[in-house]
């Protein structure tokens, strides 16, 4: 079945604890993005990826890091998360690496709780 | 970053009701989609529009391109329990998706 698989689902850690959540695509997509859903915000991009080894900043970056090492996988990387990156966070792939058709395929997300 | 303006933010409706919402930028697109986003799930598409003017169906779900390429319309006849979420409309810009903030759809009991 084509998807987008994130891991954890769920996770409460503590702060300063460095964390990854990472995310996987079966669909060989050239591109690939992590976004923040917080309320009221709706859907905050906090880095992409166009193809592997090429990666690049969204809307909010600040605190996190991500490498795209192969086609498939993009992990997301809190190394000293604080509880204003506790939200809703999702992966998403696009066929292609311009995302020229506009359809984005999500994961199913991780909810992310920093005390 | 750039965020479209979505409204209504919320909208609470009765089964049978029928829905609109709309999109506005201050800025040209080519290219309007709108996304649904069930409860406890990743946002799914539901439409994409490429050309101004364009007016797409997909079953009771309706939306049109505005012609001044700025601003982007979903209508939902007959709305059914299985339409509550969260949809939100977004425009493409030089290769990235610029979103609207969501519109929750709440049917009353």
């Amino acid at each position: 079945e084509a998807q987008v698989t994130q891991n954890p689902r769920y996770l409460i850690t503590v702060t300063g604890k460095k964390l990854t959540v990472t995310c996987s695509q079966n669909m060989n997509h050239e591109y690939m993005s992590w976004y923040r859903q917080d309320p009221g915000l709706g859907l905050r991009q906090i880095y992409y990826s166009m193809n592997v080894e090429v990666t690049d900043k969204g809307d909010v970056p600040e605190g996190y890091k991500v490498s795209r090492k192969e086609k498939r996988n993009f992990p997301l990387i809190l190394e000293s998360p604080s509880p204003n990156q506790t939200s809703l966070y999702f992966c998403a792939s696009s066929l292609l690496a311009g995302m020229v058709d506009g359809e984005l395929f999500f994961g199913e997300g991780s909810r992310l709780t920093v005390l | 970053g750039q965020q479209l303006n979505q409204s209504p933010q919320s909208m609470f409706i009765q089964e049978g009701e029928d829905v609109s919402m709309n999109c506005t930028s201050s800025s040209i697109f080519n290219t309007w989609l709108w996304y649904k986003q069930d409860p406890g799930e990743g946002p799914v598409l539901l439409i994409a529009l490429y050309k101004a003017g364009e007016l797409t169906s997909n079953g009771r779900l309706t939306a049109q391109f505005g012609i001044t390429r700025k601003d982007s319309f979903l209508n939902i006849s007959a709305s059914i329990p299985s339409d509550v979420g969260i949809y939100f409309c977004a425009g493409l810009s030089n290769y990235q998706l610029i979103w609207g903030a969501g519109t929750k759809l709440i049917i009353k009991p």
